[in-house]
């Protein structure tokens, strides 16, 4: 149980271009889910927090009307890049909390990550 | 500003030893942790929760959790080269902003067990 998974794995665009990443929870139902950005040798990064049926909230920096994350039902979350450049090429990471359904204590579970590039 | 602090390592061991990886955590209403085991290029795997004072074994692993010091330690008994890793330790402050839970990760601690 608690499986989430991230579609696409990895993604290569061009600068200028948007790119939508989805992170779904496959064996339980999500009110929340998390939005993560890692860079190589560094911590993880948390970028903002999706509610279902309300709107993200984001962490001081970050740009919300860069990052653009919809959390339509209990299962799907997406996070849109747009317009993007090179310095956002990162690994991008989801997770989802089962304190909604399962748990009380806020355990998170992690997509596999994806992995955008900016030419 | 809540703070989760982790020696970066990396920690080097030999086969068949044990490690000892540390957390310390600055918000004392803190009341649930968390080790996450991250393999390079993959994302975090949760290994290890504990929630009371004392000790937690799963296998291999034992998480050690001292509110009073504000400490959290995993333990690593007969350490394999497969568990060579960044460990990332995570506290859940209790925030309940919005209804929801935020886990405050450590910077990780890199692991490598040489044969």
């Amino acid at each position: 149980g608690a499986v989430v998974s991230q579609h696409p794995s990895r993604v290569i665009c061009k600068s200028g271009t948007s790119v939508k990443i989805e992170c779904r929870s496959l064996d339980f139902q999500a009110t929340t889910m998390f939005w993560y950005r890692q860079f190589p040798k560094q911590s993880l990064m948390l970028m903002a927090t999706s509610n279902e049926g309300s709107k993200a909230t984001y962490e001081q920096g970050v740009e919300k009307d860069k990052f653009l994350i919809n959390h339509a039902s209990l299962t799907l979350s997406t996070l849109t890049v747009t317009s993007a450049h090179p310095e956002d090429s990162s690994f991008y990471i989801c997770s989802a909390d089962l304190t909604s359904g399962r748990s009380l204590y806020g355990e998170q579970f992690f997509g596999p990550g994806t992995r955008l590039t900016v030419l | 500003q809540k703070e989760v602090e982790q020696n970066s390592g990396p920690l080097s061991v030999p086969e068949g030893a044990i490690a000892s990886l540390n957390c310390t955590y600055s918000d004392r209403g803190s009341q649930s942790f968390f080790w996450y085991r991250q393999y390079s290029g993959k994302s975090p795997e949760l290994i290890m929760s504990i929630y009371s004072n004392g000790d937690k074994e799963d296998g291999r692993f034992t998480a050690q959790l001292n509110k009073a010091s504000q400490y959290v330690s995993l333990l690593i008994r007969d350490s394999q080269p497969s568990d060579s890793a960044t460990y990332l330790c995570a506290v859940n402050p209790n925030e309940f902003s919005g209804g929801y839970n935020k886990l405050i990760f450590g910077a990780g601690t890199r692991l490598a067990v040489h044969p």
